[in-house]
């Protein structure tokens, strides 16, 4: 059972444009959502993350937007630089009296120069 | 700086082995996790430990256990490896109760089962 859903599994964007990756979760239990960015040969490293009480967040060149009552969240690239290309996975988290951090299945994200 | 540190990059191991992944981290961290990598299914968690001596099945626990002795360490074991276990393994490590979600990966073991 895949409890966070993530889409497109691989991704093209010529250099300048913007990269979007949509993520969808079944659990209304979360209560954080990450994205993280995989370069080869690395482990995911925390990109940026949002609460469910905010619709948006940005950091530079990458927002997060969610939807609560679609239980829907995705994150923009904009401006894409062909340093991104990258893997990325969405993620949400819960308090279980542990922190428990279910991820997606990644997109491959390349940037054309 | 903050660290995640597994034993191997590399292992090569043969069916039936018992096999042991070691992750150590430097940050006092509450919470670690064990989680797979395959192609297309993105990262799967195995086995988290959110204090010394508690673990907590993930969703893929068959064929692995864990152990977690002390705060800093944790170690996944292949009790009786198989081909279908070949994959990436990472660590991470995440602060506790009022701390912060994110987690912290170290760079990966990437086991081959033959």
């Amino acid at each position: 059972q895949q409890q966070v859903k993530q889409s497109p599994q691989s991704l093209i964007v010529q250099k300048g444009g913007i990269s979007i990756i949509n993520c969808a979760y079944e659990n209304t239990a979360f209560d954080y959502f990450p994205w993280y960015q995989q370069f080869p040969g690395k482990g995911p490293a925390l990109l940026i993350a949002i609460r469910p009480d905010v619709s948006e967040k940005k950091e530079g060149r990458f927002t997060i937007s969610f939807n609560k009552s679609a239980k829907q969240f995705s994150l923009h690239i904009m401006d894409s630089q062909p340093g991104d290309s990258a893997t990325y996975f969405c993620a949400a988290s819960l308090n279980t009296g542990g922190f428990k951090t279910i991820f997606g299945a990644g997109t491959r994200l390349f940037v054309k120069a | 700086d903050v660290k995640v540190t597994q034993s191997s990059r590399y292992l090569v191991k043969r069916t039936g082995e018992k096999v042991f992944l070691e992750c150590v981290q430097d940050m006092d961290h509450e919470n670690m996790f064990w989680y797979r990598q395959d192609p297309g299914l993105g990262l799967r968690l195995i086995y988290f430990s959110y204090d010394v001596k508690m673990k907590e099945k993930g969703d893929i626990p068959e064929g692995y256990s864990v152990s977690r002795e002390k705060k800093e360490r944790f170690s996944l074991i292949l009790e009786s490896a198989s081909t279908n276990q070949t994959s990436m393994y990472l660590c991470a490590s995440s602060p506790g109760a009022g701390g912060t979600f994110e987690a912290f990966f170290g760079q990966g073991t990437r086991l081959t089962v033959v």
